[in-house]
């Protein structure tokens, strides 16, 4: 079957650092790829998606590469902010099925 | 306006009551979902409707019992609440479609805690 892999949090960084989240998938055919993010309270937002091989999604400072030879989709950012504080969510989407990861907490202290 | 709703957002309650949580949507999406996230986090779909047609039922005890009155409404009613059913509820939607990059959105949760 479909699954998702995330690295364990929580990660807690600076303001300013550097961001790389890991994340890899298992799937049958060619899935969709998705990041989502959950702010405390709240539910989750979709922040970034790629839906074939190389594609790069990116938003708010936010990129992923689908990457099909190492089946990874890793989360970067090149300068986090105590605003990025939050759960994120690495998904796969195939058919009408979408996997989550385990979700990785993210601490960003000023 | 809200796009993909639930109510209530939080629900207490005691083992053995039944209750239901509404989700209603406003993007004219066809296809809506539940799912469900543990107190470490982990997501896991529930159910997924299609045009009030029941698609995915994953293995979820047959307490729960989704209803889809309109395409734009899911519901969730659970029989018999257990201690283990305390967790957050989420509902979402999407278009079917063709599209395998489709994106669900997700409503604000529904955090329930059986007592």
């Amino acid at each position: 079957g479909n699954s998702v892999t995330q690295m364990e949090g929580p990660v807690t960084l600076s303001e300013e650092a550097f961001l790389t989240i890991n994340c890899t998938y298992t799937a049958t055919g060619y899935p969709s790829l998705f990041w989502y993010v959950q702010y405390p309270g709240e539910g989750l937002q979709l922040l970034l998606k790629a839906t074939k091989a190389d594609d790069k999604g990116s938003n708010k400072g936010f990129e992923a590469t689908y990457r099909k030879e190492t089946t990874s989709f890793h989360l970067e950012k090149g300068s986090v902010q105590v605003s990025d504080s939050a759960v994120y969510f690495c998904a796969l989407r195939a058919g009408n099925m979408l996997t989550f990861g385990g979700g990785t907490r993210l601490m960003v202290k000023p | 306006d809200t796009a993909v709703s639930q109510t209530p957002k939080y629900l207490v309650t005691q083992m053995g009551n039944d209750k239901s949580i509404k989700c209603e949507q406003n993007l004219g999406h066809d296809t809506m979902y539940w799912y469900k996230q543990d107190s470490k986090k982990f997501l896991k779909i529930m159910f997924s409707y299609n045009n009030k047609e029941l698609i995915i039922n994953e293995t979820v005890p047959n307490r729960f019992s989704p209803k889809s009155p309109d395409k734009a409404h899911l519901n969730l009613h659970i029989n018999s609440l257990e201690l283990g059913d305390s967790a957050v509820y989420f509902c979402a939607s999407s278009t079917r479609g063709s599209g395998v990059g489709e994106t669900q959105y997700f409503g604000p949760g529904t955090r329930l805690l059986v007592l």
